[in-house]
């Protein structure tokens, strides 16, 4: 059974902070989701990837295939990117997504 | 990035009552999914549908779900007779065969009371 763990569940940072939020998978995947959703309840999607880095404005992305293992991290955070974030994945094999239980990122100005 | 609307956004029924949530994916998609939240807790995968059959199910999608294309645009999630523990927010989502994206529309919140 394919397992995705993130860490930590919550963060609490300042304005203008470094943020990682880690992300752990059991099984062998063939692609990972990143993705954002605001107290409103809706989803968008941040990166999807396979494989080495993806960078988006302040937002990178990076997964290591063979520790099982992606990181988002968020540069010079800002109270906007308050919010959940949720890693997925797509087991090898499969089109579903299994979802990691998000990090709730609380950004204070 | 394509646009997914679902209809109804917020959904209150009585225990028992047939419910039908709706998606639609603006844009040609082949690859349906329904996942649902329950409050506080992870997005689950419900159904998948490809092809005009469900292509994967689990084990929540039990006989009192179902899913279909009716009018090859719109994407239904059927509850039969809901439960109050079907209570939760529904994802529609939409993706393709050459890629492994998911399009997410706003959810419909739907409350059992």
């Amino acid at each position: 059974k394919n397992e995705v763990e993130q860490s930590p569940q919550n963060l609490t940072a300042q304005e203008g902070e470094f943020i990682t939020i880690n992300c752990s998978y059991s099984v062998g995947i063939s692609a990972l989701h990143w993705l954002q959703q605001h107290p409103g309840g809706g989803i968008v999607s941040l990166f999807m990837l396979s494989s080495g880095k993806k960078k988006h404005g302040r937002l990178i992305a990076t997964i290591n295939i063979q520790e099982k293992h992606s990181s988002l991290h968020i540069t010079a955070s800002h109270p906007r990117d308050s919010a959940v974030y949720i890693c997925a994945v797509v087991g090898q094999g499969a089109q579903k997504l299994v979802f990691g239980q998000g990090t709730r990122l609380t950004i204070n100005p | 990035e394509p646009e997914v609307t679902q209809t109804p956004s917020h959904q209150v029924t009585q225990m028992g009552q047939e419910v039908i949530l709706r998606c639609v994916p603006i844009s040609n998609h082949l690859y349906f999914y329904w996942y649902r939240q329950i409050l506080g807790q992870k997005v689950e995968f419900l159904v998948s549908f490809y092809n005009n059959e469900i292509s994967e199910k689990s084990e929540i999608f039990d006989d009192q779900f179902s899913v279909e294309r009716p009018d090859g645009s719109n994407f239904t999630l059927k509850i039969r007779s809901t439960k109050l523990e079907d209570s939760a927010m529904y994802f529609c989502a939409v993706g393709s065969h050459s890629s492994y994206e998911q399009y997410f529309g706003p959810g419909t919140r739907l409350t059992v009371t």
